[in-house]
């Protein structure tokens, strides 16, 4: 069964600072990784996806992940963060084809930036 | 911008009560998806529709939940009778056939009391 496993539940940082937000997968083969935002009381918003190809992806709003096969992992990383940028941060590891949108969620991180 | 609609976007009902979400997806969008995110957690799958049919119910609670999609376009999701777990946020999402994005709603909260 795949899974998805965000070991930080809560980060905070600094505006301005740099952020990486962690996600580990388990998946029996090749992962299709997401990586959404959720502002409070809000619904799900796409940040950038991997499929294959650049294990380097680039998204919206200034992030980027690297996916790494051998650490099972899919990081998201901002070299500078901005106020708005305070919200939920999901990880998501499914299937293609008709299994697009069928997605395992981690649980999340929340993320608070101080000014 | 087309979006997901979702409503209401607030809902309290008592336990043992029916409730039901409706969901318009994004026009032309043949996959739906319904999902429960428990507060706290990320969001579960609970029913995925192609067109009208529904395409995977393994995680839907079908002793209480419902889903029905009647002519491929928008969804209702009914629980009965609900229960205090059910408490949570109800999430639609629809995809285009041959693409890899599925767009969310905002959201139906749902609180048992």
């Amino acid at each position: 069964a795949q899974s998805v496993t965000q070991p930080d539940i809560h980060i905070t940082v600094s505006e301005g600072a740099s952020l990486e937000l962690r996600c580990n997968y388990s998946y029996g083969a090749t992962p299709y990784l997401f990586w959404y935002v959720q502002s409070p009381g809000q619904g799900l918003q796409l940040l950038l996806k991997y499929f294959s190809g650049d294990t380097l992806v680039q998204g919206i709003k200034g992030f980027e992940a690297e996916f790494k096969r051998s650490q099972s992992s899919f990081n998201l990383r901002k070299p500078s963060v901005h106020w708005s940028d305070a919200a939920e941060y999901f990880c998501a590891v499914g299937a293609g084809g008709t299994s697009y949108g069928k997605l395992t969620f981690g649980q999340g991180t929340i993320l608070t930036v101080h000014p | 911008e087309a979006e997901v609609a979702q409503s209401p976007r607030y809902k309290i009902t008592e336990k043992s009560q029916a409730v039901a979400f409706w969901c318009d997806p994004i026009s032309g969008h043949a996959t739906l998806y319904w999902y429960r995110q428990i507060l706290g957690q990320g969001p579960e799958l609970l029913v995925q529709f192609q067109d009208e049919s529904v395409v995977d119910d393994s995680q839907l609670p079908k002793d209480r939940f419902s889903a029905e999609r009647l002519k491929g376009v928008d969804s209702t999701l009914k629980i009965q009778p609900a229960e205090l777990g059910d408490s949570a946020m109800y999430l639609c999402a629809s995809r285009a056939t041959g693409t890899s994005e599925a767009f969310f709603g905002q959201g139906t909260r749902l609180t048992v009391v």
